[in-house]
């Protein structure tokens, strides 16, 4: 079946700080590979995808590479902001694209 | 950016009434889910859609309905609230076939019930 496990938070960190949140993930056929960010009272935003192995994905510093030999999709920022404090959601989709599997979420919060 | 409308944002109300929660999206995708939020933040599917007059039931479907007359209004109704139904919901879309788009997410309605 397909399931995604990520690491638990929550994370803190300082700001400038490095960021890497763990997502390793389970799967028949090829899925795609999401992250998202869900900022306080919000609902969850694309932050970045890829859809096959070795792509890398990235949008505002975040970056994660499709890792299929490892079943990985770990998220990380070279340099953290205030502003990047939010639960952070690794997902997949099914080979039909009908289904999504996402992980139970990674709450950071960077301070100054 | 994703069009994707949830109401109302804010709801309180009294053990065993009727509520609704409506979702609407502008962007004529086919495909519909709405999810519980729980407090630990994880996600779980109560019903989802594939077009209009499909709906599937999720994995906490038992206690709520939901309906898909127009391809952008899927609604989903408690019959009875209960304490135990306070919690964030979220609508989500995707646009077409294949297992490369992404879900986009409404605002979220966040139900408490006394």
């Amino acid at each position: 079946g397909n399931s995604v496990t990520q690491m638990e938070g929550p994370v803190t960190l300082s700001e400038e700080a490095f960021l890497t949140i763990n997502c390793t993930y389970t799967a028949t056929g090829y899925p795609s590979l999401f992250w998202y960010v869900q900022y306080p009272g919000e609902g969850l935003q694309l932050l970045l995808k890829a859809t096959k192995a070795d792509d890398k994905g990235s949008n505002k510093g975040f970056e994660a590479t499709y890792r299929k030999e490892t079943t990985s999709f770990h998220l990380e920022k070279g340099s953290v902001q205030v502003s990047d404090s939010a639960v952070y959601f690794c997902a997949l989709t099914s080979n039909t694209g009908n289904q999504f599997y996402f992980g139970t979420g990674t709450s950071l919060t960077v301070i100054p | 950016e994703a069009d994707i409308y949830q109401t109302p944002r804010y709801l309180v109300i009294g053990t065993g009434k009727k509520i609704t929660l409506e979702c609407s999206q502008t962007m004529g995708h086919d495909k519909m889910y709405w999810y519980q939020q729980d407090p630990g933040m994880e996600l779980h599917l109560i019903h989802y859609s594939y077009g209009v007059n499909s709906t599937e039931k999720g994995d906490l479907s038992s206690e709520s309905t939901v309906s898909r007359i127009r391809t952008e209004h899927f609604p989903l109704t408690l019959e009875s609230a209960r304490p135990s139904h306070t919690s964030q919901y979220l609508c989500a879309s995707v646009r077409g076939r294949g297992s490369y788009n992404e879900q986009f997410f409404g605002p979220g309605t966040r139900l408490t019930v006394l």
